[in-house]
């Protein structure tokens, strides 16, 4: 099966850029969607198909995707971007996996 | 604004059975694909099941067999019916929007969950 695989940490000072990683086998060719779950909350979709925002998520957060690596960007990082956040793709053969997870602190 | 609240968790012994409850508000449901998703303890979330429009239903294979999802659009809820619960079934459930584009598929938005305990 498909597998995903994040650092499971990154920090980061208040107003610099976060970026968080998520590896998988020529994940380049799919398409991958990002979400932030703050303690005790449901996970919240940040980023879809790579580089799309759904409406309400600030400019601060984008996508990007080549080879076998998928990067989230946090610019500009605020206290409240603390969460964990996941990537998930949708394969054909392994239908939707997630990835293993990142916490982002901020300092 | 689109709301998904579920219900239905509990205790249960290893062997039992469990029916989680979706109800669905602010979107025409059954127009769309649902899904659950359930994340343990510490971990991260993990597909369980979905259910098209059209009723075509789709499992992990951790829990095929014996999990059956299935959808009422009169009254506008999603249900999971749970078999032969595990205790490596524990976790919290989620029911969560589909959306999608160009062959591939997301969660938005999430319900709040409900959760599941399986122990004797």
């Amino acid at each position: 099966s498909y597998v995903l695989t994040q650092p499971p940490s990154v920090s980061v000072a208040p107003g610099q850029t976060a970026r968080i990683t998520c590896g998988g086998s020529n994940i380049g060719s799919k398409s991958v969607h990002w979400y932030l779950q703050k303690p005790g909350q449901a996970p919240v979709l940040v980023v879809y198909d790579d580089s799309d925002r759904p409406s309400g998520i600030p400019e601060r957060f984008s996508g990007s995707s080549s080879g076998n690596t998928a990067t989230l960007t946090i610019s500009r990082v605020e206290a409240g971007d603390e969460a964990d956040y996941y990537c998930q793709i949708w394969d054909r053969s392994s239908a939707h996996v997630f990835g293993t997870g990142t916490k982002v602190t901020v300092l | 604004e689109v709301q998904l609240l579920e219900s239905g968790g509990g205790l249960v012994q290893p062997g039992g059975s469990l029916r989680l409850s979706c109800a669905a508000s602010g979107f025409t449901f059954s127009n769309y694909a649902i899904s659950w998703l359930r994340q343990a303890p510490g971990k991260g979330p993990e597909w369980v099941s979905a259910i098209t429009s059209g009723d075509d239903t789709y499992y992990a294979d951790s829990v095929k067999g014996r999990f059956t999802i299935s959808r009422d659009n009169s009254k506008n809820t999603l249900y999971l019916q749970m078999n032969s619960l595990r205790a490596e079934d524990t976790a919290l459930y989620y029911c969560a929007k589909e959306g999608a584009a160009r062959g591939t598929y997301w969660f938005d938005p999430w319900g709040q969950g409900t959760l599941v305990t399986v122990s004797s």
